[in-house]
């Protein structure tokens, strides 16, 4: 299995533009996550979603970020516009709903606006 | 708001050494789940643990759960350097949690 797969792996860009992060979940998984880790802050749920719906987005920081899943195999978090305060590597994981719990982490992407 | 503090925060030891991380909270959780994270990877769940005063063993590492199922702790015995990363607790159930993390380094 592919696991969770993540792009792009690193991303710079400048202050103001736009930036569109990538997930597609482990098959069969109906739940997904986006976090965002920072040192300061560590590892923070940004949103999730269950069956392709959003069930929490308390965790989304600002009106900038929004995160959309139009099938089960897709997601996206978008940032626009971006800031540098928003550098950061950025998860997403995805789990069975009703199964074991477990967490899968794809590799993150490394974003940094300069 | 930090549900869970982890500490100590950094960790340096010497390969062979013994050493114990914690992971506290003052809510009761259903479940806590602890991660070990590599460099430039997503953390990878080492274990979950349910009921209070649990005791599960992972090879080297023992997790232990608190009777009241507010506090757990990781102990590993005869660190070795595979064993650097950052270890996470988290809290389970509908969303996931986690704590401020302990950076370990095993030196060899």
């Amino acid at each position: 299995d592919a696991g969770v797969i993540q792009s792009p792996r690193h991303e710079v860009t400048e202050m103001g533009q736009e930036v569109t992060l990538r997930c597609k979940p482990i098959s069969g998984h109906n739940s997904l996550f986006w976090y965002r880790q920072t040192m300061m802050r560590g590892l923070e749920l940004l949103i999730y979603f269950n069956n392709n719906v959003p069930i929490d987005d308390s965790g989304m920081p600002e009106d900038r970020f929004s995160a959309k899943m139009p099938n089960a195999s897709f997601s996206t978090l978008k940032i626009q516009p971006s800031e540098p305060r928003d550098s950061a590597v950025y998860f997403c994981a995805s789990r069975e709903w009703g199964g074991t719990d477990t967490q899968y982490f794809g590799p993150g992407t490394r974003l940094t606006v300069l | 708001t930090q549900l869970l503090e982890q500490s100590p925060q950094f960790l340096s030891i010497q390969e062979g050494e013994n050493l114990t991380v914690y992971c506290n909270s003052s809510s009761v959780f259903s479940s806590l789940q602890w991660y070990r994270q590599e460099p430039g990877e997503g953390p990878v769940l080492l274990v979950t643990v349910v009921t209070g005063g649990e005791v599960k063993k992972l090879k080297r590492l023992t997790f232990q759960f608190g009777d009241a199922r507010k506090d757990s702790s990781l102990h590993i015995t005869a660190a070795q350097p595979g064993d650097t990363g950052l270890y996470l607790c988290a809290r389970g159930g509908n969303q996931f949690y986690f704590g401020t993390g302990t950076s370990l380094t095993v030196i060899p």
